[in-house]
């Protein structure tokens, strides 16, 4: 079966770094993409990645290995606006998105 | 500005009752999205449309219907067959190719009473 696992929740200081992982499963594959998501509003798109290896967006970076199925998203300067949850999606050979429950991030001061 | 609106932005109603969820993109896409919300589970595809006309089951589409007689807009019916209703609702649009971004509405928030 296709399947998306990311941790539920995840707690962080301000101005440090952070690391959400998600490893996927999906019938085929066309890429991974991650979406953040204020409480209560609409997901916003962050990256896609296709390729192995690492694409960096300003503070925000996300990251793909093919082989082990497995990716993450990188936030460095955390700034208290950062606290979301951050959705991950692959995409499978049908070009429909698989989703995660998604991680919620809680940055602490 | 173009974006994507889904009204109301909640909604409360009976057992039984049928509703209907707007949802409207000024952005030229070609294909919508309906997408399904609840608490501590990923999203969940229950409608697609890709051209106007035209529309494909998601995941769990029993329960829900949708048209799509123009491409700006694509509304969702929750029926009362619908078991268990009560979730955040999220429409989605993007342009249409098949490694393709999707954009979403603010969403709309169904409670059944």
């Amino acid at each position: 079966g296709q399947n998306i696992d990311q941790p539920t929740e995840m707690t962080a200081t301000e101005g440090a770094i952070v690391q959400i992982n998600c490893t996927y499963q999906t019938s085929g594959f066309n890429g991974l993409f991650w979406y953040q998501q204020h409480a209560g509003e609409a997901p916003t798109f962050l990256s896609y990645n296709v390729l192995d290896g690492l694409e960096e967006k300003g503070r925000f970076s996300s990251f793909l290995s093919r082989s082990k199925g497995y990716s993450y998203l990188l936030l460095k300067e955390l700034q208290m606006k950062d606290s979301a949850s951050y959705l991950c999606a692959g995409m499978d050979s049908n070009y429909q998105l698989i989703w995660g429950a998604g991680t919620k991030l809680i940055i602490k001061p | 500005d173009g974006g994507i609106t889904q009204s109301p932005k909640y909604l409360f109603r009976k057992e039984g009752q049928n509703v209907t969820l707007s949802c409207e993109q000024n952005l030229n896409h070609d294909a919508m999205y309906w997408y399904r919300q609840d608490p501590g589970q990923g999203l969940r595809l229950i409608y697609y449309s890709q051209i106007v006309n035209d529309f494909q089951k998601g995941d769990i589409a029993e329960g829900y219907s949708v048209s799509r007689e123009k491409k700006e807009s694509f509304p969702l019916t929750v029926t009362s067959a619908q078991k268990n209703p009560t979730a955040f609702y999220l429409c989605a649009s993007s342009k249409g190719g098949e490694i393709d971004t999707q954009y979403f509405g603010p969403g709309t928030r169904l409670t059944v009473l």
